[in-house]
């Protein structure tokens, strides 16, 4: 079955302080893999995405994700984290003849503390 | 180009009603998903249209349902309303639908009272 698993809930960094959030897929198809961002009340907007190719994939604000096969795994990074960061991150998961019905795991909380 | 956009925002409904949101899609895009998004259950996708036709569906009870017209625009119906439908529920539209990038709306919070 298909399942996306972040196994951080909530985290906690200082501003200008690294950051990695984790994902985990398991997925049978070749899997398209996409992070987005929820600020509160708000909607999902895509950070970026990964769907052949480089396996290090660069989005917006500055966030980047590598795809790993062997661990199953497309892990956020973003080099020093801005107080903007601040919100619901989601990792999600799709593949290529199952339409665009996307998978998506339970997300993680970002605090960053100034 | 405009967003996706949802209507309406907020709405404040009683058990056993029904509802109907409404969604436009980007410009251009012919496919339009919705999921159900709660504290408990996280983002559950619903199902999908993609030319008028439902092409997906996810593993909810037939009281909910939906549509799509002819210029994208799509329609999601929840009838006899359970307190447990309370949710923020998204639309998001892509160009096609081989898993291309869904790009969502702002979503419409319905509380069931």
């Amino acid at each position: 079955a298909q399942s996306v698993t972040q196994p951080d809930i909530h985290i906690t960094v200082s501003e200008g302080a690294s950051l990695e959030l984790r994902c985990n897929y398991s997925y049978g198809a070749t899997p398209y893999l996409f992070w987005y961002v929820q600020s509160p009340g708000q909607g999902l907007q895509l950070l970026l995405k990964y769907f052949s190719g480089d396996t290090l994939v660069q989005g917006i604000k500055g966030f980047e994700a590598e795809f790993k096969r062997s661990q199953s795994s497309f892990n956020l990074r973003k080099p020093s984290v801005h107080w903007s960061d601040a919100a619901e991150y989601f990792c999600a998961v799709g593949a290529s003849g199952t339409g665009n019905q996307f998978y998506f795991g339970t997300g993680t909380s970002l605090t960053v503390i100034p | 180009k405009a967003g996706v956009t949802q209507t309406p925002r907020y709405l404040i409904k009683t058990r056993g009603q029904q509802v109907t949101l409404s969604c436009s899609p980007i410009s251009g895009h012919r496919s339009v998903s919705w999921y159900q998004q709660t504290p408990g259950q996280g983002l559950q996708f619903l199902f999908e249209y993609f030319s008028e036709t439902q092409r997906n569906k996810g593993n909810f009870p037939g009281r909910f349902s939906g549509r799509q017209f002819s210029n994208s625009r799509s329609e999601m119906n929840v009838s006899t309303l359970e307190l447990g439908d309370s949710a923020l529920y998204l639309c998001a539209s892509s160009l096609g639908f081989q898993g291309e990038t869904q790009y969502f709306g702002p979503g419409t919070r319905l509380l069931v009272l």
